[in-house]
């Protein structure tokens, strides 16, 4: 089944304490994404990749890092996570068809920094 | 800049027929899309528009006029299940890159 991964689906912590959420898609896709979304503000990029070891700063960015070294997993990690990056994390695979580029979107990481 | 514009909060009654429209400003255009969004969950696919028109699937239908800059999402026969976020969403670009550029949402409470 093509699907999109995300873990952990939920997170509470501390600030300053480093985490990693991952993002794991079995669809071979080359295209990847990590957005947030807060109330009232949809969703807002974070970071994207382009291909393995192709990284790039999305909409906003900072207090975020990713990496890509392989194709299927995009990770993001919070070097000193603080209480404003409280939000619900995507991490989204992008295909490219005749019709378009289409969008999968993981289940979602709720996140709660205290 | 890019802006997306569509209504904060819509409510319709079960079995009518409800229109959300969409608006926007973007640096290129390569296509249109509406996602539907329930609460705590990931937003899945809609429609797709590029060219302008009508494209319709299901009970739901998708238009666009990019002289307008205009899109609404039309939701016909509706159900209690229709209650959710939609989603408008537009592949502009930045710097030589394609880049989806999503609106705020919009809440649709469907009551019986």
């Amino acid at each position: 089944e093509a699907q999109v991964t995300q873990n952990p689906r939920y997170l509470i912590t501390v600030t300053g304490k480093k985490l990693t959420v991952t993002c794991s898609q079995n669809m071979n896709h080359e295209y990847m994404s990590w957005y947030r979304q807060d109330p009232g503000l949809g969703l807002r990029q974070i970071y994207y990749s382009m291909n393995v070891e192709v990284t790039d700063k999305g909409d906003v960015p900072e207090g975020y890092k990713v990496s890509r070294k392989e194709k299927r997993n995009f990770p993001l990690i919070l070097e000193s996570p603080s209480p404003n990056q409280t939000s619900l994390y995507f991490c989204a695979s992008v295909t490219s068809t005749t019709t378009g580029n289409e969008q999968f979107f993981g289940p979602g990481t709720r996140l709660t920094v205290l | 800049g890019q802006n997306i514009d569509q209504p904060t909060e819509m409510t319709a009654t079960e079995g009518a027929i409800v229109q959300i429209n969409c608006t926007y400003q973007t640096s290129g255009f390569n296509g249109l899309f509406w996602y539907q969004q329930h609460a705590g969950e990931a937003p899945t696919f809609l429609s797709y528009n590029v060219l302008d028109g009508l494209e319709e699937k299901g009970r739901f239908s998708s238009f666009l006029s990019r002289s307008k800059g205009y899109s609404y999402l039309l939701l016909k026969e509706l159900q209690m299940k229709d209650s959710a976020s939609y989603l408008c969403a537009v592949l502009g670009e930045d710097g030589g890159y394609n880049k989806l550029i999503f609106g705020a949402g919009t809440r649709l409470a469907v009551h019986p």
